[in-house]
């Protein structure tokens, strides 16, 4: 099956904790991106990548960080620099910039 | 910078009833419109991408329609079934490529 997987499916953080959140594409799609989103808004873009080991900031970047090793996959870590990580995060692929986004079912972090 | 709105916020209608979800932008210089679905605590699912030289796209009981020059867009779904509960969301790519999306419209369809 094709398509795009998160995980894990919840996470919770510590005070101070960073954490990684995964997400990997099997649509051979040279773009992925990174939305955070907050109850009442719109999706919020935090980081993209268009093509292997490149990535730029969205609008919301501060607090997390990203790579882009392979081109499937484009995990998300949110530092302790992130006061208020409390959101649904969705990942994205398309095949290029101008294409459909393909959405993952999503990670809901949590902090303790 | 491009504003995505979606009024109303929730709606309520009974089984049958045709939806009518609206979306305004403040930008008319898009690329294109899409619509998406989101069920609770899910990622989206695309429904229709409207390019920015389209005036409407269809497909099954869904009919979007766009008007770049007044920034609004209409999703329409005929004869609403319980099934089309979720929350509808619009997001405008602009020629720069970047998505702009909206708050959503959350539906209920009542049995």
């Amino acid at each position: 099956d094709g398509g795009i997987t998160q995980s894990p499916k919840y996470l919770f953080r510590k005070e101070g904790q960073n954490v990684t959140l995964s997400c990997e594409q099997n649509l051979n799609h040279d773009a992925m991106y990174w939305y955070r989103q907050d109850p009442g808004q719109g999706l919020r873009l935090i980081y993209y990548s268009q093509i292997v080991n490149d990535f730029q900031k969205g609008d919301i970047a501060e607090g997390y960080s990203v790579s882009r090793e392979k081109k499937e996959s484009f995990p998300l870590t949110v530092t302790s620099a992130q006061k208020n990580p409390t959101a649904f995060y969705l990942c994205a692929s398309s095949a290029d910039g101008r294409e459909t986004q393909y959405f993952g079912p999503g990670t809901r972090l949590l902090v303790l | 910078k491009q504003e995505v709105t979606q009024i109303p916020a929730a709606l309520s209608v009974p089984e049958g009833e045709n939806l009518v979800l609206n979306c305004s932008f403040t930008d008319s210089a898009i690329y294109n419109l899409q619509w998406f679905r989101q069920d609770p605590g899910k990622g989206l699912t695309s429904l229709l991408l409207i390019q920015s030289s389209q005036r409407e796209q269809t497909s099954g009981r869904l009919n979007a329609s766009l008007d770049k020059s007044s920034g609004r867009s209409t999703l329409y779904i005929a004869a609403s079934q319980p099934g089309d509960s979720a929350t509808y969301l619009c997001a405008v790519r602009s020629n720069d490529y970047k998505l702009s999306f909206g708050a959503g419209t959350t539906v209920t369809v009542r049995a």
